[in-house]
């Protein structure tokens, strides 16, 4: 398996714009997870699905942010509209599913989301 | 709420020296404790894991990692650092008990090795 792929890797944008970012879990994997980095509040857990449905979204900032798992192979995590403090890198991670052989999740390469 | 604490957030050591990374849990049960490492511009990935069977955890590159309850601990060892070892290393924590299956990481830990 490629492992999970996130896209784009990097993405400058205005602020104002919409911005999507895109990944693809780890197949067979029941759950999925998008986190934030920065330099100043680490890593942050936005929001996490289970069989493409939202578990708990309690880190999602605020209404700007919006995710989406429409299918088990796909995710979007979409800004709109975007501030130049969004600016950070988004990591998409997914696990294969509860018992102690399925504990770790697995990283995607992350975008690095520059908004201007 | 779980919780992990990281001390230090600059390691600097010797090629060969001894790697020592902290890492305390706050948490009403044993959970899940996981190192990861990122190298820059990369995604983590996961260097060892406990998950209640052996309290020493030995992972990949030479590292290991030990589960004390009393002292709520998962410091993360390594006998001889190499100089690709040089990485910013996490520590994370999962609930096993309560159903929810996210992660909390600690604040990490940029480890310096010098030649």
């Amino acid at each position: 398996d490629a492992g999970v792929i996130q896209s784009p890797r990097h993405e400058v944008t205005e602020m104002g714009q919409e911005v999507t970012l895109r990944c693809k879990p780890i197949s067979g994997h029941d759950y999925l997870f998008w986190y934030r980095q920065t330099m100043m509040r680490g890593l942050e857990l936005l929001i996490y699905f289970n069989n493409n449905v939202p578990i708990d979204d309690s880190g999602m900032p605020e209404d700007r942010f919006s995710a989406k798992m429409p299918n088990a192979s796909f995710s979007t995590l979409k800004i709109q509209p975007s501030e130049p403090r969004d600016s950070a890198v988004y990591f998409c991670a997914s696990r294969p599913g509860t018992g102690v052989g399925n504990t770790e999740a697995f990283f995607g390469q992350g975008t690095r989301l520059t908004v201007v | 709420a779980q919780s992990v604490t990281q001390l230090g957030s600059h390691v600097s050591v010797s090629e060969g020296a001894l790697v020592l990374l902290r890492c305390n849990y706050s948490s009403s049960v044993p959970p899940y404790l996981f190192w990861y490492v990122q190298y820059p511009n990369q995604g983590l990935q996961l260097l060892l894991k406990y998950t209640s069977a052996a309290t020493l955890v030995k992972g990949i590159n030479g590292f290991e990692a030990e589960f004390k309850k009393s002292e709520t601990s998962f410091h993360l060892t390594k006998p001889s650092a190499h100089m690709s070892d040089a990485a910013e290393y996490f520590c994370a924590v999962s609930d096993r008990n309560s159903g929810t299956y996210k992660y909390i990481f600690g604040t990490g830990t940029r480890l310096k090795v010098l030649a």
